[in-house]
């Protein structure tokens, strides 16, 4: 699977958008975009997914390059409950189990 | 309700003790990772197992074995030949197709 590199850290004011940045750039074809998000000391919550096209769901849209090297996750109206971290992660589903690995992430801190 | 559950959530154990931690899960998924996590660190992957009676090491597997006897459980034990045990522990499963992972709550383990 393909490694990803986020910034270790962001901050957002609450109510504006949070635009959390990945870049994969040896991302395979068949690989997918994968963001999941984790609350102090609670398992990671899958936040969203996409191959080549942009997606939107209720909780955040992504927006993947022309070229797939890159990706961003958007949550539009960030609050409080947003901080977390936040991992970006690349991976193939063909079938057989992937070796699906996370980095360090990117902690965002909403603020007041 | 569908999920997984890993258990048990705290546990405390002397050096030298191997401990086995649980994880069940109902979702009828095949895959099913265990994912270690340090103080501040992101989730580094154990092991991971795609059907019954097979699994892989994932980037730190020493110290540590698992079985996969049915596709339900996937449970984990930290052997004495783990140098530094203490970390708090995930386990996850995906299903097929461009399936996100579903976490556990997570097991936090420390060794006296």
């Amino acid at each position: 699977d393909a490694k990803t590199t986020q910034p270790p850290s962001m901050d957002c004011a609450e109510g504006r958008a949070a635009n959390l940045p990945c870049n994969h750039s040896t991302i395979s074809g068949n690989e997918y975009v994968y963001w999941y998000r984790q609350i102090h000391s609670q398992g990671p919550q899958y936040i969203i997914h996409g191959l080549k096209n942009n997606e939107t769901n209720e909780m955040a849209s992504l927006i993947i390059t022309e070229d797939r090297k890159s990706s961003t996750l958007i949550l539009p109206h960030a609050t409080l409950r947003d901080t977390a971290v936040y991992y970006c992660i690349v991976s193939a589903n063909t079938g057989t189990a992937s070796k699906l690995t996370f980095g360090t992430g990117t902690r965002l801190q909403v603020t007041l | 309700d569908g999920g997984i559950t890993q258990s048990p959530k705290y546990l405390f154990r002397k050096e030298g003790q191997n401990v086995t931690l649980s994880c069940e899960q109902n979702l009828n998924h095949d895959a099913m990772y265990w994912y270690r996590q340090d103080p501040g660190q992101g989730l580094r992957l154990i092991y991971y197992s795609q059907i019954v009676n097979d699994f892989q090491k994932g980037d730190i597997a020493e110290g540590y074995s698992v079985s996969r006897e049915k596709k339900e459980s996937f449970p984990l034990t930290v052997t004495s030949a783990q140098k530094n045990p203490t970390a708090f522990y995930l386990c996850a499963s995906r299903g097929r197709g461009a399936g996100e992972l579903f976490f556990g709550e997570g097991s936090r383990l420390t060794v006296l």
